[in-house]
């Protein structure tokens, strides 16, 4: 099965701009999707597609992708946006219906 | 409103199996094919399989191959996971999350509340 990696963890002074990224050979073939998840409770969909937000996701969060990457940005980091960040994607290897999770991000705003 | 409702928290032995139950509501069951995804106390997510709502058919992860049975039952608009030979590693938090189509990907927009699975002796 295909693996999409993330880092570990990333920091962000509130206010600012911080990109989480995911790598993997599968995103070369599918979009990513992105799930905010805070302590206790099930994951958010923030991101799928090629940029799009579900209704009620604030604009601060956007998504891009090249080649075998693929970013979650988001502008102006609040206190609330603190959370792990884990990405998505079809498994390009095997069967068409697998899906894969990246190891997930935690965001720390300072 | 989409909404999936899971069963409750389960306590279980080494070597028994566990059945875990989402029920939908707010759409049409059938169309949307669900997945299960599992957590473990302070790790991150891992995809388990797949059931197609409408024929029944799925496909597992291959490390749960042979473990794991998903079923469906479209008169309650139910889906189950049962996992057998439980070990202590199968301690996690395990959600059901509906998946949708897009452009050739797809996402997981609704997710039931998840249900704890404790394995141990």
């Amino acid at each position: 099965s295909s693996e999409l990696t993330q880092d570990p963890a990333v920091s962000v002074a509130l206010g600012q701009t911080v990109r989480i990224t995911c790598q993997g050979d599968s995103l070369r073939s599918y979009y990513a999707s992105w799930y905010q998840q805070k302590p206790g409770q099930a994951p958010v969909l923030v991101i799928y597609g090629k940029n799009n937000r579900p209704s009620g996701i604030p604009d601060r969060f956007s998504g891009s992708s090249s080649g075998n990457t693929a970013s979650l940005t988001i502008t102006g980091a609040q206190a609330e946006d603190e959370a792990d960040y884990y990405c998505n994607s079809r498994d390009s290897s095997g069967n068409h219906l697998d899906e894969v999770f990246g190891g997930g991000t935690k965001l720390t705003v300072l | 409103q989409v909404q999936l409702v899971q069963s409750g928290a389960e306590v279980k032995k080494p070597g028994a199996s566990v059945k875990v139950s989402c029920k939908a509501s707010g759409y049409t069951f059938t169309s949307y094919y669900m997945h299960w995804v599992r957590q473990a106390p302070g790790q991150g997510l891992e995809w388990m399989g797949i059931i197609n709502p409408s024929g029944g058919s799925t496909s597992y992860a291959q490390k749960f191959q042979g473990r794991v049975t998903m079923t469906r039952d479209t008169s309650t608009s139910t889906v189950y996971m049962e996992l057998s030979s439980l070990r202590s590693e199968d301690t996690a938090v395990y959600y059901c999350a509906a998946y949708r189509y897009y452009d050739s990907s797809g996402y997981y927009e609704n997710w039931g509340q998840g249900t704890l699975v404790t394995v141990s002796s």
